[in-house]
């Protein structure tokens, strides 16, 4: 079973900032949160992971708040090439469960 | 550079007919590797894992199995497929370390018919 909770979809305006929330409120001390998005037929694609600390990358930063319950994907400037399923994960050794994610659409 | 690759692309099948699917990693030694499968609408499924040549482990009982013969190489099989066998399944890599990304292949679209 997933250990995160997502809302299923979500829009965004192209051009602004789209953020996708996560629940992860059994998360453990030694699990981190990772982030990937899936485009149509492909295979998921790695956005960014964390541990405590607030993390930013070419792609995106990542938010956890301060007791890890929860954490927000930041995509700063969406685009049209940014529509996909987005999927927050909480991963242990060697475990990758993955959720329904968020349908995340960006409009024009 | 690390490369995933896995073949077929696309694949249709009768039902109880054998399944072999491949999986290769170059560019890296000694990684995990991870079966998952997607249903049609659906999130990722984790089906196996492997973190050394000959050891498999199963996170859902299934009409599926996999190896790992080579250090590079996964392979998911199975004996007869059955028609809730169709899926997307994805094999990916990560290395053998807590807190590292999974790299995954570009998948094999299933369709039992």
């Amino acid at each position: 079973d997933a250990k995160t909770t997502q809302p299923p979809s979500m829009d965004c305006a192209e051009g602004r900032a789209a953020n996708l929330p996560c629940n992860h409120s059994t998360i453990s001390g030694n699990e981190y949160v990772y982030w990937y998005r899936q485009i149509h037929s492909q295979g998921p694609q790695y956005i960014i992971h964390g541990l405590k600390n607030n993390e930013t990358n070419e792609m995106a930063s990542l938010i956890i708040t301060e007791d890890r319950k929860s954490s927000t994907l930041i995509l700063p400037h969406a685009t049209l090439r940014d529509t996909a399923v987005y999927y927050c994960i909480v991963r242990g050794l060697n475990d990758m469960r993955f959720g329904a994610g968020t349908r995340l659409t960006v409009k024009p | 550079s690390q490369t995933i690759h896995q073949w077929p692309a696309t694949l249709v099948q009768p039902v109880g007919s054998p399944l072999s699917l491949e999986c290769t990693v170059e560019g890296t030694s000694n990684p995990n590797l991870y079966w998952y499968r997607q249903a049609a609408g659906r999130g990722l499924q984790l089906l196996f894992y492997s973190v050394g040549i000959g050891q498999i482990s199963s996170e859902v009982p299934q009409n599926l199995s996999a190896s790992r013969p080579q250090d590079r190489q996964f392979i998911l099989s199975s004996k007869k497929l059955l028609l809730s066998d169709s899926g997307f399944y994805l094999c990916a890599w990560s290395v053998s370390l807590v807190g590292n990304e999974q790299f995954f292949g570009p998948g094999t679209r299933l369709t039992v018919l």
